[in-house]
């Protein structure tokens, strides 16, 4: 597609429920990564992938959160158990090369903001 | 830890005035930084990408400046119009990685028409 589509663009979850937040990246784009933005703050990383591989989870913030990729195109971010503290902006980036490649600009979808009650 | 700092957090001037925005690092062990602008419900728009070994990248109005001894780097935006109007952030990029961006909290800008 033209740009990065994320969803749904708004979840409202109870605690303890499990969500699933929807990433399709630009077609052909070889690396995909997942922040996690609360409100008045930056972006914070949570998970890269490059192609179908996930190559770094060190930013999930605890094993309730869960991403894949597994067949190198879209890919899904999944918490279960949602807590109040998960209540964020998620966003989605891609880029065309993977990780060594240089320069990475990054293409941003418009973001999953989740608010759990 | 490398930490990123936007100061002010907020920002207000006139239409037609030139303006610098301002981002700080603590470590100089960095791949690159970018800046990005976040319009509210539209996701972030990268606007110039600076590589360590650059001094400067120019886009339209826009020009970035990066001094990895001091740990700065500027946005000026010249001319400034009610479009500009949006949240300026900065990512480094660390030393050891080139995905892995750290990001500063941002400055919101409003152009008062």
């Amino acid at each position: 597609g033209a740009g990065v589509s994320q969803s749904p663009r708004y979840k409202v979850a109870k605690r303890g429920q499990d969500v699933a937040l929807r990433c399709d990246p630009i077609s052909g784009h070889v690396s995909l990564f997942w922040y996690q933005q609360a409100l008045g703050q930056g972006p914070e990383f949570l998970t890269y992938f490059q192609n179908e591989a996930q190559l770094d989870k060190s930013g999930l913030p605890s094993d309730r959160f869960f991403a894949e990729r597994p067949e190198g195109s879209v890919s899904t971010l999944k918490i279960q158990r949602t807590q109040q503290e998960d209540s964020a902006v998620y966003l989605c980036a891609s880029s065309l090369e993977g990780v060594g490649s240089g320069a990475n600009v990054l293409t941003f979808g418009a973001g999953s903001r989740l608010t759990v009650l | 830890k490398q930490e990123v700092t936007q100061i002010p957090a907020a920002l207000s001037v006139p239409e037609g005035e030139n303006l610098v925005l301002n981002c700080s690092f603590t470590d100089s062990a960095i791949y690159n930084l970018q800046w990005f602008r976040q319009d509210p419900g539209k996701g972030l728009t990268s606007l110039l990408l600076i590589q360590s070994s650059q001094r400067e990248q120019t886009s339209g109005r826009l020009n970035a400046s990066l001094d990895k001894s001091s740990g700065r780097s500027t946005l000026y935006i010249a001319a400034s119009q009610p479009g500009d109007s949006a949240t300026y952030l900065c990512a480094v990029g660390p030393g050891d990685s080139n995905y892995q961006l750290i990001w500063g909290a941002g400055t919101k800008l409003i152009i008062k028409p």
